[in-house]
């Protein structure tokens, strides 16, 4: 069945960076973009941006645009989202979400918690 | 920007009806999403474009979409329901997803 596996919990310190990895199967990598979600502690998702695994196009959130970048690996099936100059306030667990513009997130990863603490 | 408002919290008893709002300015011409978030887990969707029900999800769920208001309707309540209900839209404007802030489900 169609799987997203996300990399294991991080904890950064701030001003750090943190990459996050996210690798799809049970569909073809190439046919379907990625989106990133973060819900921070007790908050709803925040939609962070979204990659096109086949041409490489992304669309960014305004919110973090200049600090976040999203990349894919075909070969391995696998998109990363990488973000830097890290705050206490990016705390949250991260998703990574099969989709594909403008349409709903029907397979989530199981999510990434990143911690922010000095 | 596009802003969704939700009802902090709704409470209904085992077999009634719960009815979850989702507001903003003329979000009766956009699609609108529903997920379901359980205690630890990842939302699951629950409704697309306004009423559709994908596989897996009960009949009990429905949804509606008219002027400034959508509506997820969840019937003959379990207390397996109970749990974090998110609307969802895609705004053209901005090319961007908006989540609303979310309605706690509470089954008395």
């Amino acid at each position: 069945q169609v799987q997203l596996l996300q990399s294991g919990a991080e904890v950064k310190k701030p001003g750090a960076s943190v990459k996050v990895s996210c690798k799809a199967s049970g569909y073809t990598f190439t046919t379907s973009g990625i989106s990133w979600v973060r819900q921070a502690p007790g908050q709803g998702p925040e939609w962070l941006g979204w990659i096109s695994p086949y041409t490489g196009n992304t669309n960014y959130a305004h919110s973090l645009q200049g600090r976040l970048t999203m990349t894919t690996d075909t070969s391995t099936s696998t998109a990363y989202m990488e973000l830097r100059s890290l705050r206490s306030d990016d705390t949250a667990v991260y998703y990574c979400v099969r989709s594909e513009l403008p349409d709903p997130f029907d397979v989530w990863g199981q999510g990434t918690m990143v911690t922010v603490s000095s | 920007s596009y802003v969704l408002t939700q009802p902090p919290s709704v409470s209904v008893a085992p077999g009634e009806t719960a009815r979850i709002t989702c507001g903003a300015d003329k979000i009766g011409s956009k699609g609108v999403h529903w997920y379901q978030q359980k205690a630890g887990q990842a939302p699951v969707l629950a409704i697309s474009y306004d009423s559709d029900r994908p596989s897996g999800i009960p009949e009990r769920f429905s949804g509606s979409n008219s002027g400034n208001t959508a509506t997820l309707t969840i019937s003959r309540v379990e207390a397996g329901d109970e749990a974090d209900y998110y609307c969802q839209v895609w705004n053209s404007g901005t090319d961007h997803y908006v989540f609303g802030p979310g309605t706690q489900v509470t089954v008395l």
